[in-house]
């Protein structure tokens, strides 16, 4: 089965900074996508960014990129230039290309954004 | 743009009760699925649903859990008999197609007294 793992249970950034969070992932598939969502106190999950495994070049949306290696199965994501409305839960989930395309989280990180 | 949206998004439940959880996906989505989060923890897979069958559940979905698609539009979970670990939220997503992303819903938050 595969597994996420998210070493980083807390982490905090000034704000203005740049921030990376961690995650690995375990898996022998080669058709897979891995993906960041945020979580704010609200508890909504919102999709941050996502990347194709098939696809070498890192994903980017706005402030948000990711640094996917393969070869070592690690995914973090990179947010730059950090505002106090990125405080939020980030949780790094892994999807398998086949079968019913269920998400597998990782235990979660909390951000902090100081300003 | 279009939105996953669950109601109740609060239920309180004696323990003992059935509850239903319902769900409207975006509607030209084709794949549903339910998470629920203990308060603490991480997201966990419940069931996903394609073609009006299940297509895959968890260990956590035993017998006490259904999910239906009753109407072509809501997507439903019922919990038979809920206990006090059942307290949790409880998230809906929906998905166009294979490789496309999962939008979710906001979610129930379940207390069971």
């Amino acid at each position: 089965a595969q597994t996420v793992t998210q070493s980083q249970p807390e982490m905090s950034v000034q704000e203005a900074e740049t921030v990376t969070l961690s995650c690995t992932y375990d898996t022998s598939e080669s058709d897979y996508y891995l993906f960041w969502y945020k979580q704010p106190p609200s508890r909504q999950m919102i999709l941050v960014i996502r990347q194709e495994a098939y696809k070498q070049q890192n994903a980017t949306e706005n402030r948000f990129s990711v640094n996917f290696q393969k070869a070592a199965k690690s995914f973090s994501l990179k947010i730059s230039d950090s505002q106090l409305g990125d405080a939020a839960m980030y949780f790094c989930a892994y999807r398998s290309g086949q079968g019913a395309q269920k998400l597998v989280f990782g235990q979660g990180t909390r951000l902090t954004i100081n300003p | 743009e279009p939105e996953v949206t669950q109601t109740p998004s609060h239920q309180v439940t004696q323990m003992g009760q059935e509850v239903i959880l319902r769900c409207v996906p975006i509607s030209n989505h084709l794949y549903f699925y339910w998470y629920r989060q203990i308060l603490g923890q991480k997201v966990e897979f419940l069931v996903s649903f394609y073609n009006n069958e299940i297509s895959e559940k968890s260990e956590i979905f035993d017998d006490q859990f259904s999910v239906e698609r009753p109407d072509g539009s809501n997507f439903t979970l019922k919990i038979r008999s809920t206990k006090l670990e059942d307290s949790a939220m409880y998230f809906c997503a929906s998905m166009r197609d294979r490789g496309q992303p999962q939008h979710f819903g906001d979610g129930t938050r379940l207390s069971i007294l």
